[in-house]
């Protein structure tokens, strides 16, 4: 399966501090995505990040990519009781006809 | 403005009934998706348009199908609707074949009863 997996599955932390979330993936990519989804809602697209870059910023998140893993990080900074959501990767994978394949989804509360 | 609508937000029906979601893009996009995300929040894509030509068609039950009168509109028939078919259909759009980031409606909570 292609499909990419996300570590932890659920993340519980105080506001102010930072959550780390990872996301594995099985074969090449020409680019991996951040999805958030609010309770009840649609996903909205945070960031993406191409296969040739290892780092890309926007606001208080942060993603890496690290291809010789088949990995990548999303780090969100002094996270706020707004940023309680599930986050999902999204892998463009090298001739998936434009796909996205999504992971499972990690659950993430902050408490205030 | 809504980017990508959705309708209906919700739908309740009974066995062997057919239904129809419907959904329109108004950002220009030239590529629409079906996902399907199940009570475990797995998504999963079922189908692509591309300017109304079909795309992608994953391993879907022939009784679901897509139809494209336009490139903003992308509708998903379900024929004969079984209880397993409950879940969250979300449409999306993107611009172009390369792979972008997708914007989602705000999806359509199917319920079969």
């Amino acid at each position: 399966s292609q499909q990419g997996e996300e570590d932890p599955q659920a993340l519980s932390i105080q506001e102010g501090e930072n959550a780390t979330m990872n996301c594995s993936y099985k074969t090449s990519i020409n680019n991996l995505q951040w999805y958030r989804q609010n309770s009840g809602r649609g996903l909205v697209h945070l960031i993406l990040i191409r296969s040739n870059e290892r780092e890309k910023h926007s606001g208080r998140l942060r993603v890496t990519l690290d291809t010789s893993k088949k990995s990548s990080s999303l780090l969100i900074t002094a996270s706020r009781a707004a940023d309680t959501a599930s986050y999902f990767c999204a892998t463009a994978h090298t001739g998936a006809n434009s796909k996205l394949t999504f992971g499972k989804g990690i659950t993430l509360s902050v408490r205030p | 403005d809504t980017a990508v609508s959705q309708t209906p937000k919700y739908l309740v029906t009974q066995m062997g009934n057919d239904k129809s979601i419907k959904c329109e893009q108004n950002l220009g996009h030239d590529t629409m998706y079906w996902y399907k995300q199940d009570s475990k929040k797995f998504l999963k894509i079922m189908f692509s348009y591309n300017n109304k030509e079909l795309i992608i068609n994953e391993t879907v039950p022939n009784r679901f199908s897509p139809k494209s009168p336009d490139k903003a509109h992308l509708n998903l028939h379900i024929n004969s609707l079984e209880l397993g078919d409950s879940a969250v259909y979300f449409c999306a759009s993107s611009q172009g074949l390369q792979i972008y980031g997708y914007t989602f409606g705000s999806g359509t909570r199917l319920t079969v009863v």
